[in-house]
């Protein structure tokens, strides 16, 4: 089993969709969770980090679920500028961060 | 100044050529990270140095030799490469604390031929 396992997609949506992905992670002592956004061929840039308490910021909510071992990132009222790969990122052990696969994610007008 | 930095941006090198990366960062992060991305793939962790010893190295191939000279820099020496290992390299770092957002350098495509 993989250490994160992340639905690739592709997701196309229209503008002002509403979108989720979730990642799932198999270390249970994993210790901190992040969502990254992937422009092609840039870098990963962090979006959010993942709490508890679940966090939002403008458009975007991220979720965790430490029962299910599952974090999920929602995107409300899509625009054409949200098009880009998401990555969740899990830090299983200090300093060990691992990415999920990614998901695709096409805002089309 | 949240910059990682990483030199050069592109490289093309032959299978018998010796090259090196270059990342700094100026942020007093104590974790440092080499992470190999191909194309549509994620990026797959090869290195992690904290507190500029190697805390992490996951089985990669010993024709990449990381180097982390002092806190702000990390390199990685190449040697021998593979025209498999033609990838986009990149560099993160971040303070050291679990709960930590890393930074990522803008990368370094290579090109093995």
């Amino acid at each position: 089993r993989k250490e994160v396992e992340q639905d690739p997609g592709p997701f196309n949506v229209p503008e002002g969709a509403t979108v989720a992905f979730n990642c799932t992670y198999s270390n249970s002592a994993s210790q901190s969770f992040f969502w990254y956004r992937q422009d092609c061929r840039k870098e990963p840039k962090l979006l959010m980090s993942v709490y508890s308490s679940g966090n939002e910021d403008g458009r975007f909510t991220a979720q965790l679920n430490r029962a299910s071992q599952y974090i999920s990132l929602l995107i409300r009222d899509s625009k054409l500028s949200d098009s880009a790969t998401y990555l969740c990122v899990v830090n299983k052990a200090p300093n060990d961060m691992r990415f999920g696969a990614g998901t695709r994610l096409t805002v089309k007008p | 100044d949240t910059e990682v930095t990483q030199t050069p941006k592109h490289l093309v090198m032959g299978m018998t050529n010796k090259k090196s990366l270059k990342c700094e960062q100026h942020m007093g992060h104590r974790a440092m990270y080499w992470y190999k991305q191909k194309a549509k793939k994620p990026p797959e962790l090869m290195f992690v140095y904290s507190y500029e010893k190697l805390s992490i190295n996951e089985s990669v191939p010993s024709r990449f030799s990381p180097e982390c000279p002092n806190s702000s820099l990390l390199n990685l020496h190449l040697h021998a490469l593979q025209p498999e290992d033609s990838a986009l390299y990149l560099c993160a770092s971040r303070q050291g604390l679990t709960n930590t957002e890393a930074f990522f350098g803008q990368g370094t495509r290579l090109t093995v031929v």
